[in-house]
């Protein structure tokens, strides 16, 4: 049974540039929520995705968009990076309603 | 600022002995879960305390929640080299999906 998964595991990219991040659910899961972590922080919420529409969303500038196909996979697209971008980007899933939520290993942005 | 704020920030101890991680929060919440990260990879799921339950045991882990002092607690108890991680306490506000995580505690266990 497969876990999260995440693509690139690691990506370097320069101010203005955009970036699209891939996730793909644990079996059986149909939510997947992002998250950004910065070197020595919590991860933060951005949004979530559930039955191919944004559910829920923190605070993150609309640079930062999401999408989720009919197989539950997601993508994170962020634009106009800037070098606070650099972090963590990890991807989470669940079903349904249920509280726990399954990690992939993250993608390491670094924006030059 | 954060929803929850773990206490300590970095912890150093010997294997065997006990490791003991706070968590503080200031709104109301459906639960309170605890992950571990090792070196800036995935959050592992540790364990999962709803708000109307006190205390929760799995393994070597030990689970409060006082939703009075809006607190938690995670023992570690005989802790082993490989615990070494960051140790998050994630509060699930609303419909319990959207999850608040604090900066965490960095556990260092000595061999």
């Amino acid at each position: 049974d497969a876990g999260v998964t995440q693509s690139p595991t690691h990506l370097i990219k320069t101010r203005g540039q955009q970036v699209t991040l891939r996730c793909s659910p644990k079996s059986g899961h149909d939510t997947v929520s992002w998250y950004q972590q910065a070197l020595g922080q919590g991860p933060q919420f951005i949004f979530q995705y559930y039955e191919e529409e944004e559910r829920q969303r923190g605070n993150f500038p609309d640079r930062f968009s999401g999408h989720q196909f009919p197989n539950y996979s997601s993508e994170l697209n962020v634009n106009a990076l800037l070098l606070g971008d650099s972090a963590l980007y990890l991807c989470a899933s669940s079903f349904g309603t249920e509280e726990t939520q399954y990690f992939g290993p993250g993608t390491r942005l670094l924006v030059l | 600022s954060q929803q929850g704020e773990e206490d300590p920030q970095a912890l150093s101890i010997q294997e065997g002995e006990n490791a003991t991680m706070n968590c503080s929060y200031k709104t109301s919440i459906n639960n309170l879960q605890w992950y571990r990260q090792n070196s800036g990879r995935g959050l592992v799921h540790l364990i999962l305390i709803r708000s109307n339950e006190r205390e929760k045991h799995s393994g070597r882990l030990r689970v409060t929640l006082d939703t009075s002092k809006k607190s938690s607690s995670l023992l570690i108890t005989a802790s082993r080299a490989a615990d070494t991680a960051s140790y998050f306490c994630a509060t699930g506000v609303g419909n319990g999906q959207n999850f608040v995580f604090g900066p965490g505690t960095r556990l260092s266990v000595l061999p």
